[in-house]
């Protein structure tokens, strides 16, 4: 079953909306989450790796005052697209290690489709 | 810096044929390698890593994996292909040390087809 739970699916709203996409870790704790921004066709670009109780850390070329991220629980990481516009349409996507580690693999939501008209 | 290549953006392959899915990688030091499938919508699911030990790794759904440090390549195989298993499939390279994220191959849309 799934370990990592992300919501919404799909949201579809109006230029200047401000969304927020939750991402849970079901029955283990995850002090570390990584989002990701997937265009079609294309692969997968981290945006930013969240860290319960600290700020969270944007990879180069993402604006962290678009993209809020906040880490308040080892078990819950939120993403918030401020002031959303058509060219953030995309598939984000969160991911968390069932523990710690490089060896793990990491154990990935089932993604959240961003539509702004 | 670790990169990860995917050569064919897709693979078409009969049903009950074998399948490979080609992936070579970069690293400094040593390599850990993942491979992940995507289904339409969904997020990435886990099939397999290698980390030491065995070149051949064995997966889930049947697939496995071939660790070539030499040709520095993690192609992706299974030995009879359904059509169930078209979807996309990433493969990714992880750093050593604590929490680091994958870095991800482009990815490769295999189709099988009946």
């Amino acid at each position: 079953g799934a370990v990592v739970s992300q919501h919404p699916s799909r949201v579809i709203c109006k230029s200047g909306t401000s969304v927020k996409i939750e991402c849970r870790s079901l029955d283990f704790q995850a002090t570390t989450m990584f989002w990701y921004r997937q265009f079609p066709k294309q692969s997968l670009m981290l945006m930013a790796t969240s860290n319960e109780g600290s700020k969270a850390t944007y990879e180069q070329g993402v604006e962290k005052d678009k993209f809020l991220i906040n880490h308040a629980s080892l078990t819950l990481s939120t993403l918030t697209v401020t002031s959303a516009h058509p060219e953030d349409s995309s598939f984000y996507i969160c991911s968390a290690p069932l523990v710690a580690g490089a060896l793990q693999p990491q154990h990935f939501g089932d993604g959240t489709r961003l539509s702004i008209l | 810096a670790q990169s990860v290549a995917q050569p064919e953006d897709q693979v078409n392959v009969a049903e009950g044929n074998p399948l490979t899915v080609k992936c070579t990688y970069s690293v400094s030091g040593n390599p850990y390698l993942f491979w992940y499938v995507q289904y339409p919508n969904r997020g990435l699911q886990f099939l397999l890593k290698y980390i030491t030990g065995d070149n051949l790794v064995k997966g889930s759904y049947g697939f496995e994996a071939e660790f070539n440090k030499s040709q520095t390549s993690f192609h992706l195989k299974k030995p009879s292909a359904l059509v169930s298993d078209s979807a996309l499939y990433f493969c990714a390279v992880r750093d050593m040390g604590g929490n680091t994220p994958l870095v991800f191959g482009k990815g490769t849309r295999l189709s099988v087809i009946a």
